[in-house]
């Protein structure tokens, strides 16, 4: 089976802090993503990788950014961390091919106060 | 762009009762269509996926059908189980982003011994 795996369960910041999230995948998948998910929203797309230092923005890219020096890790990043960056995050990976699926973590939840 | 409608929650229902979560799309191209499933306190599970028009994709007595005519993939069980009890989001897959996924809002059920 397929292992995603996310450094945090919870972690809590304070405002203004740089803020690293984790993610590691065990299938040498070459797509990795990072998704937020709040409540009535489902799942927005932060960032994606495609490949080693490649990246490309989804959907709210805004206030973040990401790392990709290894292929098996992922990592999303929060420059200057607000509240409104309060929020649950989903890693994700799949390898390439028409209708492979995502695979998920269990999702980092993020408090900024 | 891509985009997925799904019912508003939450949804209860009594054990052994029959539950259909109505999702409708809006996409170009040919999307790959899925259900996830999203326990208390985990991240989300693959719960089916369809490739293309008339597929039917089945798990754990979940069933969904890919209708391109009516542009839905409606999630249905004959007999829920309180285990079932858990949010579900349909999804698509984008046309660019090397397939990242486009998330309904989610629809949380309660099943209710």
């Amino acid at each position: 089976d397929v292992k995603v795996t996310q450094s945090s369960r919870y972690l809590v910041k304070r405002t203004g802090e740089k803020v690293f999230l984790e993610c590691v995948q065990d299938m040498d998948h070459e797509n990795m993503f990072w998704y937020r998910q709040d409540p009535g929203l489902g799942l927005r797309l932060i960032y994606f990788s495609y490949d080693v230092k490649m990246k490309e923005k989804g959907d709210i890219p805004e206030g973040y950014s990401v790392s990709r020096e290894k292929k098996e890790r992922f990592s999303l990043i929060l420059e200057s961390a607000s509240t409104n960056q309060t929020s649950m995050y989903l890693c994700a990976s799949r390898s390439t091919g028409g209708t492979q699926p995502q695979h998920f973590g269990d999702g980092t939840r993020l408090s900024i106060l | 762009g891509n985009s997925v409608t799904q019912m508003e929650g939450p949804v209860t229902l009594s054990e052994e009762a029959f539950l259909t979560i109505n999702c409708t799309y809006t996409a170009t191209g040919y999307p790959s269509l899925f259900w996830y499933v999203q326990y208390p306190g985990e991240g989300l599970q693959l719960l089916l996926k369809a490739t293309k028009a008339d597929d039917k994709g089945s798990n754990k007595g979940f069933e969904a059908t890919y209708r391109k005519e009516t542009t839905s993939f409606h999630l249905e069980k004959g007999s829920v189980q309180v285990s079932d009890s858990a949010v579900y989001f349909c999804a698509l897959t984008r046309d660019t982003g090397r397939r990242a996924l486009t998330f309904g809002s989610g629809t949380r059920l309660q099943v209710q011994p």
